[in-house]
């Protein structure tokens, strides 16, 4: 099993609609959660850190469920610039080792 | 710097020959990782270092693959004798480090290598 593990998609939604992507995590250590975004030939960005308790930023919202070992994004009122790719990452934090972990990423592309 | 820099945006070599890859990690991060993204791939880890500890190169794909950190601050990834399939985007990220990794990993904006 990969250590981290997402949906390649593409993902293929209208403007306006709600889509969901989930991430599962193998690390059962991991510590630190995080949602990055990734235009096209450009580098990763940070888009929002996933806490315990959930956390929402505008028109996103991230979840983290330890006992399944997934995390999830759900992106409300999709626009046409949130066209790119989303990258998992986890972090065991703990051990010594805080080498991130990233996943291969989910496609969304959103239409007029 | 307020970001991490990266040099050269772009590099094409020959195969055979030597290449150095430069990262200029934000200030005050003590965390810096070198990642490699191939076209349509995710990121392959490669190396880590954290403050003056011994680095982490687990991820080093083959000897030609080499890296450190000078002063705890600049970094050189260097690739000796240079093969196609290094081309590739390599990736640059620095953080806080440790625990406190609520900024997360800050990216620099990478090195397109070109082995021709």
């Amino acid at each position: 099993r990969k250590e981290v593990e997402q949906d390649p998609g593409p993902f293929n939604v209208p403007e306006g609609a709600t889509v969901a992507f989930n991430c599962t995590y193998s690390n059962s250590a991991s510590q630190s959660f995080f949602w990055y975004r990734q235009d096209c030939r450009k580098e990763p960005k940070l888009l929002m850190s996933v806490y315990s308790s959930g956390n929402e930023d505008g028109r996103f919202t991230a979840q983290l469920n330890r006992a399944s070992q997934y995390i999830s994004l759900l992106i409300r009122d999709s626009k046409l610039s949130d066209s790119a790719t989303y990258l998992c990452v986890v972090s065991p934090t703990s051990g010594g080792s805080y080498i991130p972990t990233f996943g291969r990423g989910t496609s969304l592309i959103v239409h007029p | 710097g307020a970001g991490v820099s990266q040099s050269p945006s772009n590099k094409v070599t020959e195969k055979g020959k030597d290449v150095e890859l430069r990262c200029d990690p934000i200030s005050g991060h003590t965390a810096l990782y070198w990642y490699r993204q191939s076209l349509g791939q995710g990121l392959e880890f490669l190396i880590y270092f954290q403050g003056n500890s011994a680095p982490d190169k687990s991820g080093l794909p083959s000897d030609r693959f080499s890296a450190e950190r000078t002063g705890g601050s600049v970094s050189t990834l260097t690739i000796q004798r240079t093969q196609q399939e290094d081309s590739a985007v390599y990736l640059c990220a620095s953080s806080y480090g440790g625990q406190h990794l609520g900024g997360g990993y800050t990216f620099g904006s990478g090195t397109r290598l070109t082995v021709v």
